[in-house]
């Protein structure tokens, strides 16, 4: 079962405007969450991340929301471009695992239209 | 700048042949793991490795083995290739548990 959720597969914007994707967690014990950004034929490159003992993160463009009691995190990005256009990839933590492993949504592919 | 280098990029294996992916880190990282991604799914942990000389299971370790016989490096071995085992490989690695892991470009693997 999915333990990290991102239902919706695709987001289209244009330039300019703000792009939200979202992520559903099920685990109340996860305590890190991440946002990959991954371009076609290359490796996910992280973006910005966010502790469970935070409700917002800001880096540049790019916000992180989180809300525990629906574990429900979000990434805003504003303004968009098209060099945003890539697929986004949630990623959630579990504290006390040896390693640490990171579990990964499906990902939402953004496309930025100028 | 290398970072996380992983070697090959593509392959294209026949069903029960054996190969060797080589992840290589020159960030001097302790946990290195290995991924692997399919259409339409996030990336899901095989094997990974906390420190020279340890591996450990991930969520998907049947049909792969690794090892980890120096800090800047990480092998995972298929010993008899199986169609299921066409993916795109990812290699990444972290400094502390808690800090962000980087990846690698990725090997496309093909098993027919």
């Amino acid at each position: 079962d999915q333990q990290v959720k991102q239902n919706s597969p695709s987001l289209s914007v244009q330039e300019g405007r703000i792009s939200i994707l979202n992520c559903d967690y099920t685990n109340s014990m996860f305590d890190y969450f991440l946002w990959y950004k991954k371009y076609p034929a290359e490796g996910p490159t992280f973006l910005i991340s966010i502790s469970s003992i935070k409700d917002k993160n800001e880096d540049g463009r790019f916000t992180v929301f989180l809300n525990k009691s629906a574990k429900h995190l979000s990434l805003h990005i504003v303004p968009s471009q098209p060099g945003d256009s890539a697929v986004y990839f949630c990623a959630a933590r579990k504290p006390g695992q040896a390693g640490t492993a990171l579990i990964f949504g499906k990902g939402t592919t953004l496309s930025v239209s100028s | 700048n290398a970072g996380v280098t992983q070697t090959p990029k593509f392959r294209v294996l026949k069903t029960g042949q054996s190969m060797t992916l080589l992840c290589a880190q020159d960030m001097n990282h302790e946990y290195m793991y290995w991924y692997r991604q399919d259409p339409g799914m996030g990336l899901r942990l095989i094997h990974y490795s906390v420190g020279e000389g340890t591996t450990a299971k991930g969520e998907v370790p049947d049909g792969y083995n690794v090892s980890r016989l120096k800090k800047q490096n990480f092998l995972l071995g298929l010993e008899s290739a199986a169609p299921s085992q066409t993916s795109v490989y990812f290699c990444a690695s972290c400094s502390l548990h808690y800090q962000p892991q980087h990846f690698g470009d990725g090997t496309r693997l093909s098993i027919l």
